[in-house]
């Protein structure tokens, strides 16, 4: 069946660094492809989305694009803040079926 | 425009209890999907409701089940819990019968089955 793959965490940063985090899918068919993000004591909340392959989703400073040939849709942010701590899903949905995420990635980011 | 909300934030049960955990929609949402969400994972799908009917159920026993109102408001309900239900349970509703749309989430009900 569908199923999500995405970094295994914690992943820690300085404030201004880098992000990626990795993702990587199984799918039959056409999925549109997410990312949830999940702040403590909180519900999840979608980052962005993509719906097609080689389309780009933007949100707050973060991307992901919808590689097909590689089944990816890695997360990525130039600079992080100490805000962006939190825990970050990967998640792909089809027509007919729930969404299926990941086993998340949390994220900590000290300044 | 009012978010999803859930009731309540906390609960702690009894192995064998039964317990309700309630969710409102987003105004205008008519489907209402919920997850278990175990520590350390990624939320499970358990079911989805559209207009009060369940419309698809993820990989949970009967003893899952759940309800809709004409409201769009929601009941999970769980009987002979057992250890292994212990989790966050995430409501999201949105517009779209089951479809990769986006789904707003509540902010969950955390069980603790002792």
């Amino acid at each position: 069946g569908d199923s999500v793959t995405q970094m295994e965490g914690p992943v820690t940063l300085s404030e201004e660094a880098f992000l990626t985090i990795n993702c990587t899918y199984t799918a039959t068919g056409y999925p549109s492809l997410f990312w949830y993000v999940q702040y403590p004591g909180e519900g999840l909340q979608l980052l962005l989305k993509a719906t097609k392959a080689d389309d780009k989703g933007s949100n707050k400073g973060f991307e992901a694009t919808y590689r097909k040939e590689t089944t990816s849709f890695h997360l990525e942010k130039g600079s992080v803040q100490v805000s962006d701590s939190a825990v970050y899903f990967c998640a792909l949905g089809q027509a007919g079926t729930a969404l299926i995420f990941g086993k998340g990635t949390t994220l900590s980011v000290s300044s | 425009e009012t978010g999803v909300t859930q009731s309540p934030t906390h609960l702690i049960k009894t192995r064998g209890q039964q317990v309700t955990l309630r969710c409102s929609s987003q105004s205008g949402h008519n489907t209402v999907s919920w997850y278990q969400q175990a520590l350390g994972q990624g939320p499970q799908f358990i079911f989805q409701y559209y207009r009060e009917e369940e419309n698809g159920r993820g990989n949970f026993p009967p003893r899952f089940s759940g309800l809709q109102f004409p409201n769009y408001s929601s009941e999970l309900n769980v009987n002979a819990l057992e250890l292994d239900d212990s989790a966050l349970y995430l409501c999201a509703s949105s517009l779209a019968v089951s479809g990769p749309d986006e789904q707003f989430f509540g902010p969950g009900t955390r069980l603790t089955v002792l």
